[in-house]
């Protein structure tokens, strides 16, 4: 297996416009996450899907962040109008269940100017 | 409640030393305590993991002290080389199914020659 597989690994881009991060997690997974990572706050989990139905969104900072799985082996997180403080590494992970062994992508670097 | 608490933020060590990372948590309930290592440039994987049933679990160089009445567990690296210099995070939960595991904020160790 390729292991999670996210989209595009850097995104540079001017503050207001629209940005979306892609994410294929592992086969058979039914478990998706999605985490930022900053210096500040470490690694926060931002929401997490169970069979492509989002279970916990608590951690999506504000309304411009949104996130959707259609289907099991796609995910995207959206984030619109983005904002320099948006910038950060982006983590896509996937699990067989929430307490377990998560398995994490590469991430996308996103700085917004 | 929820929390993991982790200390040092960051942590200098001379090639052969022993750095050690601490974690703390108030949940009684949680039951998997695992850590994971990130390089730079990487996604964190896991590196090893302890269940509170034992004190102590060694894998390789790497060693999970617990102390479950004091809630606190802990990662040794012995003989730590250069090539171990990365972000080691801990993270704990618990048994339900329903919670993901919890973070903490990590610790950037860097082992120099």
């Amino acid at each position: 297996d390729a292991g999670v597989i996210q989209s595009p690994r850097h995104e540079v881009t001017e503050m207001g416009q629209e940005v979306t991060l892609r994410c294929k997690p592992i086969s058979g997974h039914d478990y998706l996450f999605w985490y930022r990572q900053t210096m500040m706050r470490g690694l926060e989990l931002l929401i997490y899907f169970n069979n492509n139905v989002p279970i916990d969104d608590s951690g999506m900072p504000e309304d411009r962040f949104s996130a959707k799985m259609p289907n099991a082996s796609f995910s995207t997180l959206k984030i619109q109008p983005s904002e320099p403080r948006d910038s950060a590494v982006y983590f896509c992970a996937s699990s067989f269940s929430p307490e377990g062994r998560q398995f994490f992508g590469p991430g996308t670097r996103l700085t917004v100017l | 409640q929820q929390q993991v608490k982790q200390s040092p933020q960051s942590l200098i060590v001379q090639k052969g030393g022993i750095p050690i990372i601490n974690c703390a948590y108030e949940n009684t309930a949680f039951d998997y305590f695992p850590w994971y290592q990130q390089f730079p440039g990487k996604g964190p994987a896991l590196l090893i993991a302890i269940r509170p049933d034992v004190s102590e679990k060694k894998e390789g160089r790497f060693t999970i002290s617990f102390n479950k009445s004091a809630k606190q567990f802990s990662l040794h690296i012995m003989d730590s080389q250069p090539g171990d210099s990365a972000t080691y995070f801990c993270a704990a939960s618990t048994p339900s199914g329903n919670t993901p595991l919890v973070f903490g904020k990590g610790t950037r160790l860097s082992v120099i020659a």
